[in-house]
């Protein structure tokens, strides 16, 4: 079965240090990937996709995450955290073909310490 | 371009109720999905319209249910509300030619 897994609910990052949310899918045909962010009380914010090619991809915001085959993993990352990341962040994967379900992990809430 | 807009942003109704949500997607999307968000289960997706037909389906009971105008936006109806159905509501539009979703503000809804 399809299924995403986010591995630490909760992290603690201190301002202006970097930044690593962890993301791994288990997905049989080759995967659609995202990361969004949620805010206290909003939608969701798309960060970043990869649909193919290169394996590391740039987003909003100073993120990047890199597409690892061979580990079916999609980390989130961000060299220098700012007190505005604070939230939830949710990783994705859906299929390839239009209309496809996006499938979510449990999200990570990120807190910033100063 | 505006955003996806979802009406209400809240709202309060009791068990045994039922409840219509509204979402009107980005002007030129066709395609429009709805999640639910619970601390439980976390994002689950309800369903997904393109061009006034449903194209996928979740895995939630017959109580839930959506449609989808010739103008794209969207309603999905809750009958008979349980406790359970409290949740946030996400509607996310998207165009055929980019796959990429994009995400309204939700509707809270709370069972009493």
């Amino acid at each position: 079965a399809q299924s995403v897994t986010q591995p630490d609910i909760h992290i603690t990052v201190s301002e202006g240090a970097s930044l690593e949310l962890r993301c791994n899918y288990s997905y049989g045909a080759t995967p659609y990937l995202f990361w969004y962010v949620q805010s206290p009380g909003q939608g969701l914010q798309l960060l970043l996709k990869y649909f193919s090619g290169d394996t590391l991809v740039q987003g909003i915001k100073g993120f990047e995450a890199e597409f690892k085959r061979s580990q079916s993993s999609f980390n989130l990352r961000k060299p220098s955290v700012h007190w505005s990341d604070a939230a939830e962040y949710f990783c994705a994967v859906a299929g390839n073909q239009a209309g496809t379900a996006l499938i979510f992990g449990k999200g990570t809430t990120l807190s910033v310490s100063s | 371009k505006a955003g996806v807009t979802q009406t209400p942003r809240y709202l309060i109704k009791t068990r045994g109720q039922q409840v219509t949500l509204s979402c009107s997607p980005i002007s030129g999307h066709r395609s429009v999905s709805w999640y639910q968000q619970t601390p439980g289960q976390g994002l689950q997706f309800l369903f997904e319209y393109f061009s006034e037909t449903q194209r996928n389906k979740g895995n939630f009971p017959g109580r839930f249910s959506g449609r989808q105008f010739s103008n794209s936006r969207s309603e999905m109806n809750v009958s008979t509300l349980e406790l359970g159905d409290s949740a946030l509501y996400l509607c996310a539009s998207s165009s055929q030619a980019n796959w990429e979703q994009f995400f309204g503000p939700g509707t809270r809804l709370t069972v009493l």
